[in-house]
């Protein structure tokens, strides 16, 4: 059964810094999505990782994928307060997606 | 900017009541889902759907729910009984690309269930 963990949990943040989320998932998948979750919103898609050594970047993030360590990870380059949310990864089962623990980030002056 | 959307946003029910949540899916795709989510808890999968019919479900998805796509653009999520462990945020979501090339889900704003 696939299982996906990400650490860490909470992460709270200084301006300006730079910081990094783990993704890992327990089996075999081929593509890993990150989503940004608000207080009370849904889910608003950030990257879909299609395969082994896929890197995709938008403004002050990065996301990468090595599909052999099972991990994939959510960089933050000089963090703004307006990156405070939740993170989620997941990761492609069969006909679903399993959702990681999410990393409540904390972007603080 | 197509997108899902979900109605009501929030619903409030007594325990043992039928719930209906509606979701609008994007006009071109073709895969459905349902999410919940437990306040601060992660997202966890219910089902899945296409062609009318069920591509996968979870254990969470028992008996007291159901799906249907009832005309060509709704897409429902049924809970015949309602439990106190049911109150989530209840999320429907679409793709055009299904497993397993599962392309981008687009998620739609939710439906609080409270059920007391």
């Amino acid at each position: 059964e696939l299982k996906v963990e990400q650490n860490p949990l909470f992460l709270s943040m200084q301006e300006k810094k730079n910081y990094t989320i783990y993704c890992n998932y327990s089996t075999t998948s081929d593509r890993l999505y990150w989503y940004r979750q608000d207080p009370g919103k849904s889910l608003e898609s950030l990257f879909v990782l299609l395969s082994n050594g896929a890197v995709k970047q938008e403004g002050r993030l990065m996301a990468s994928l090595d599909t052999k360590a099972r991990l994939s990870t959510l960089h933050i380059t000089a963090a703004v307060h307006d990156l405070s949310a939740t993170y989620f990864c997941a990761a492609l089962g069969f006909q679903k997606l399993v959702f990681g623990t999410g990393t409540r980030l904390l972007v603080s002056p | 900017e197509p997108e899902v959307t979900q109605t009501p946003s929030h619903q409030v029910t007594q325990m043992g009541q039928e719930v209906i949540l509606r979701c609008v899916p994007i006009s071109n795709h073709l895969y459905f889902y349902w999410y919940r989510q437990i306040l601060g808890q992660k997202v966890e999968f219910l089902v899945s759907f296409y062609n009318n019919e069920i591509s996968e479900k979870s254990e969470i998805f028992d008996d007291q729910f159901s799906v249907e796509r009832p005309d060509g653009s709704n897409f429902t999520l049924k809970i015949r009984s309602t439990k106190l462990e049911d109150s989530a945020m209840y999320f429907c979501a679409s793709s055009e690309i299904g497993f397993p090339n599962t392309g981008e889900l687009f998620f739609g704003e939710g439906s609080r269930l409270t059920v007391l």
